[in-house]
């Protein structure tokens, strides 16, 4: 079974400042791993993801997200957030085995609050 | 564009009341998954298909059946709401990886928010 963790379920940051946001997985097999992000009143909208190769992986809207196999985690970065970027962002992972016909595990979600 | 519609943006129903939920998308898609969302407990996976009228559950199934009839077509049924199955429901398909080479990129609809009075 997989178990995903997101350390902090809000985060406020001022505008223009950097941001991280934490996503820790547990896992007995090898996993894909994504992180969404979701607007208010809208579905989730997939940010980047990782599958394999470059542990650093860049998506849309100026994110990236380090992959790092010993501290299972998968981390979330933006050097200088902008007041659209607040939203809800989500953590996600994938057993490699199954094809993805058994869905995502996602964390608890991250509510990223940035202030003027 | 890969685009997944839901039926509804908001509904609201009747304890009691039989509710089906759908959701369709275009892109051919092997994958089909219900998820609802509640705050501070994220996105819990509901019922998944992998081909038509193939049927999964997933984390939390109680009170909730799907039909898929079609490849695009993914259908929540609440056979008898009630007022704890208020919620944010999600549906979302992939591609089947093992098959297509693809990958596990699940596309969301936009949801429905479902009150049951």
């Amino acid at each position: 079974a997989q178990s995903v963790t997101q350390l902090d379920s809000q985060v406020p940051v001022f505008e223009e400042a950097p941001v991280e946001l934490r996503c820790n997985y547990s896992s007995s097999v090898s996993v894909y791993l994504f992180w969404y992000v979701q607007y208010p009143n809208q579905g989730l909208q997939l940010l980047l993801k990782y599958l394999s190769g470059s542990t650093l992986v860049k998506g849309i809207n100026g994110f990236e997200a380090e992959f790092n196999k010993s501290q299972t985690s998968f981390h979330l970065r933006k050097p200088s957030v902008h007041i659209s970027d607040t939203a809800e962002y989500f953590c996600a992972v994938s057993d490699r085995s199954g094809g993805g016909a058994d869905g995502l595990t996602f964390g608890k979600g991250t509510h990223l609050i940035i202030q003027p | 564009d890969v685009k997944v519609t839901q039926s509804s943006r908001y509904l609201v129903k009747r304890t009691g009341e039989k509710v089906f939920l759908e959701c369709v998308q275009d892109m051919d898609h092997e994958n089909m998954f219900w998820y609802r969302q509640d705050p501070g407990l994220g996105l819990r996976l509901i019922y998944f298909s992998y081909d038509v009228k193939m049927k999964e559950k997933g984390d939390i199934p109680e009170g909730y059946s799907v039909s898929r009839e079609k490849k695009e077509r993914f259908s929540l049924i609440l056979e008898s709401a009630s007022t704890n199955q208020t919620s944010m429901y999600l549906c979302a398909s992939s591609f089947s990886s093992l098959d297509r080479g693809g990958t596990d990129t699940q596309y969301f609809g936009p949801g429905t928010r479902l009150t049951v009075l």
